[in-house]
């Protein structure tokens, strides 16, 4: 089944204690995206890979750190959680080789960050 | 800059009524237009798109909306609502401006309830 896999679905943490949310797509896609989503502001981008090794920032990429050594997955990293970073955050990925404005994004089913 | 608009943070409908979930949207170049749907503890999937050709555009689960460049809209209909159309809704606009990339913009989202 296609499908774009995020791990965990929940996390609870302490402020400053390093985290990683993996993100791993079966479609071959080379477009890959982190976003999170709060109330009343919709989905806002984080950070973007067109390929392997080629990552850039969106919209609100302070506090975050992403890679992509390899095709499938697009881990995020959040070095020093702060409570503002409580969000829930879904990755997405797509065919589209100018990202996914002109195609689709396929989504993972999130994971909800508690930061305290 | 690119912008969109939901109108109505919250929409409640009676089962078997109308549904309207309004999207207006800010662009410089012709854009590319979408609709997502998130069911509750899952992640976004797509109900329909607008890239070119005919204005009306027809999605799954009986949606359809209508691009209209005069009043930069792209409303969400259906004519029957049911029970399981419970769900928050996401207009979303794709920036076609940049050369090699095209950004896709999110609005705030509309929660739909369907009243028995």
């Amino acid at each position: 089944e296609a499908q774009v896999t995020q791990n965990p679905r929940y996390l609870i943490t302490v402020t400053g204690k390093k985290l990683t949310v993996t993100c791993s797509q079966n479609m071959n896609h080379e477009y890959m995206s982190w976003y999170r989503q709060d109330p009343g502001l919709g989905l806002r981008q984080i950070y973007y890979s067109m390929n392997v090794e080629v990552t850039d920032k969106g919209d609100v990429p302070e506090g975050y750190k992403v890679s992509r050594k390899e095709k499938r997955n697009f881990p995020l990293i959040l070095e020093s959680p702060s409570p503002n970073q409580t969000s829930l955050y879904f990755c997405a990925s797509s065919y589209g080789d100018r990202g996914w404005g002109n195609t689709e994004a396929f989504f993972g089913q999130g994971t909800r960050l508690t930061v305290v | 800059a690119q912008s969109v608009t939901q109108l109505g943070s919250h929409v409640s409908v009676s089962e078997g009524a109308l549904v309207l979930l309004r999207c207006n949207y800010s662009s410089s170049v012709p854009p590319y237009l979408f609709w997502y749907v998130q069911y509750p503890n899952q992640g976004l999937q797509l109900l329909l798109k607008y890239t070119t050709g005919a204005t009306l555009v027809k999605g799954i689960n009986g949606f359809e909306a209508e691009f209209k460049k005069s009043e930069t809209s792209f409303h969400l209909t259906k004519p029957s609502a049911h029970m399981s159309d419970a769900a928050e809704y996401f207009c979303a606009v794709s920036d076609r401006s940049r050369t090699s990339y095209d950004k896709v913009i999110f609005g705030p989202g509309t929660s739909l309830s369907v009243i028995p």
